[in-house]
């Protein structure tokens, strides 16, 4: 399964909206009627850290301002307001088929 | 708290071997799925490999059919990876990784910090 983020790059301002969309090359809906669609966050020089799983349930700790939405093969990801904190790249997941698979990464930026 | 532990990465020769581990604790290690997933330098993120946490199911990408082998001692709290004939583009930084599925959790909620393996040619 193929996906493809969109953009690959997001510069945003302080306090302003971000969105990320993230496009599979077939349906994520699993067997037992689930959707293994999750997005993790990676700040530079550190670890990715889940943040959404199953398209819009946050994991634990995850703020608020992150929600995710979605079905079938179109995801996004969507920042409310964007804080200096939330710089780094941004990947959704598949784990509904093998092998799982990760899109590019978006990359935001504070203008 | 939920700890995962990468070593064993280092400087092989292409056609080489490399036995990653991964030391888990903070939590009932045996009632996890486990991943391995690789970072290229500066690029993406790549999963690599996944057991079932009985270890009798294994999955791998297609890029290390037949070359990587994922194993784990639940007695030892312990992931593996078994890394044969390595090749220059499997240089990248390696990741363990729990899915969180014994919680309800459906994703790679826990990530270790990484192993890095560099592979000359």
């Amino acid at each position: 399964v193929v996906m493809t983020q969109t953009p690959l790059s997001s510069p945003v301002t302080l306090g302003q909206p971000a969105s990320i969309s993230c496009r599979s090359s077939q349906s994520l809906v699993y067997s037992d009627g689930n959707t293994y669609l999750s997005w993790l966050q990676q700040r530079p020089g550190q670890p990715p850290r889940l943040l959404i799983y199953r398209i819009s349930t946050r994991f634990s700790g995850v703020p608020d301002r992150f929600s995710g939405s979605g079905a079938g093969t179109d995801f996004t990801l969507k920042i409310s307001r964007v804080e200096a904190e939330d710089v780094g790249v941004y990947y959704c997941m598949q784990a509904s088929h093998f092998p799982w698979t990760f899109g590019q990464g978006t990359k935001v930026e504070i203008k | 708290q939920v700890q995962l532990v990468e070593s064993g990465g280092g400087l092989v020769e292409s056609g080489g071997s490399l036995r990653l581990s991964c030391a888990a604790s903070g939590f009932t290690f045996s009632a996890y799925y486990m991943a391995w997933i690789r970072q290229a330098p500066g690029k993406g993120l790549e999963w690599v490999s996944y057991i079932s946490s009985s270890g009798s199911n294994t999955h791998y990408a297609d890029s290390v059919e037949g070359r990587f082998t994922i194993s784990r001692d639940n007695a030892q709290n312990s992931l593996y990876l078994q890394m044969n004939n390595l090749r220059a583009e499997d240089t990248a930084l390696y990741y363990c990784a729990r899915d969180g599925g014994a919680t309800g959790t459906s994703g790679l909620d826990y990530w270790g910090q990484g192993t890095l393996v560099t592979v000359s040619s």
